[in-house]
């Protein structure tokens, strides 16, 4: 069983949509993030939270809301979503939050936007 | 930018064949990290490599970092069906920035 937990596995939901992506880390790491990986794309680091703050926002557009309640919780908050935004959103977690840091990823949720 | 090449995008090869794929940047990076991500899943870290010239083997896999730190390399002998898989190069400019990936190979072995 993966350290890092992310629910659903698969969302097909409209541009009109409000929904919720749920990521649960139990490795007892202070640093989460989202990622967004789509096909003949790098990884693209969209939040990172630290000891609960944010600590990078890399220009996502403000349909992605993220939240962090505390050190094992991250969720992504999505409305109004494109089309464009499907893809498969990874969530990792790690012991401190920058440099050759190893990341711990989840499953990914795959999204679909219809 | 500080992008990451990786080649080749695609490989598809027989069991038992030997391969190598590439990781490269205009830039100078302080470590390099190689992922591995399996079809439905997410990417698991491989081997971090920091020093330039270093090579570090695990199993079959064989992971050089260049001299002049800018370039990877990960050969991989007598392929498995296993193997297949994404393989990601993520490298760290300094440390307190994220790490930044590439595109990935995306390996096929076939029995």
């Amino acid at each position: 069983e993966t350290g890092v937990t992310q629910t659903p596995r698969h969302l097909v939901m409209g541009m009109t949509n409000k929904k919720s992506l749920k990521c649960e880390q139990h490795l007892g790491h202070n640093a989460m993030y989202w990622y967004k990986q789509s096909a003949k794309k790098p990884l693209e680091l969209m939040f990172v939270y630290s000891l609960e703050e944010r600590v990078e926002n890399n220009s996502v557009p403000s349909r992605f809301s993220p939240e962090c309640p505390n050190s094992s919780h991250l969720f992504l908050h999505l409305h109004t979503l494109q089309p464009e935004d499907s893809a498969l959103y990874l969530c990792a977690s790690s012991q401190g939050g920058t440099g050759a840091i190893h990341l711990h990823f989840g499953n990914g949720t795959r999204l679909t936007v219809t | 930018t500080q992008l990451l090449e990786q080649s080749p995008q695609f490989l598809s090869i027989q069991e038992g064949e030997n391969l190598t794929v590439y990781c490269n940047s205009s830039s100078v990076f302080s470590s390099l990290q190689w992922y591995r991500q399996e079809p439905g899943e997410g990417p698991v870290l491989l081997v971090t490599v920091v020093t330039g010239g270093e090579v570090k083997k695990l199993k079959r896999l064989t992971f050089q970092f260049g001299d002049a730190r800018k370039d990877s390399s990960l050969h991989i002998t007598a392929a498995q069906t296993g193997d297949t898989g994404l393989y990601l190069c993520a490298k760290s400019v300094s440390g307190n920035t994220p790490l930044v990936f590439g595109k990935g190979t995306r390996l096929s072995v076939i029995a």
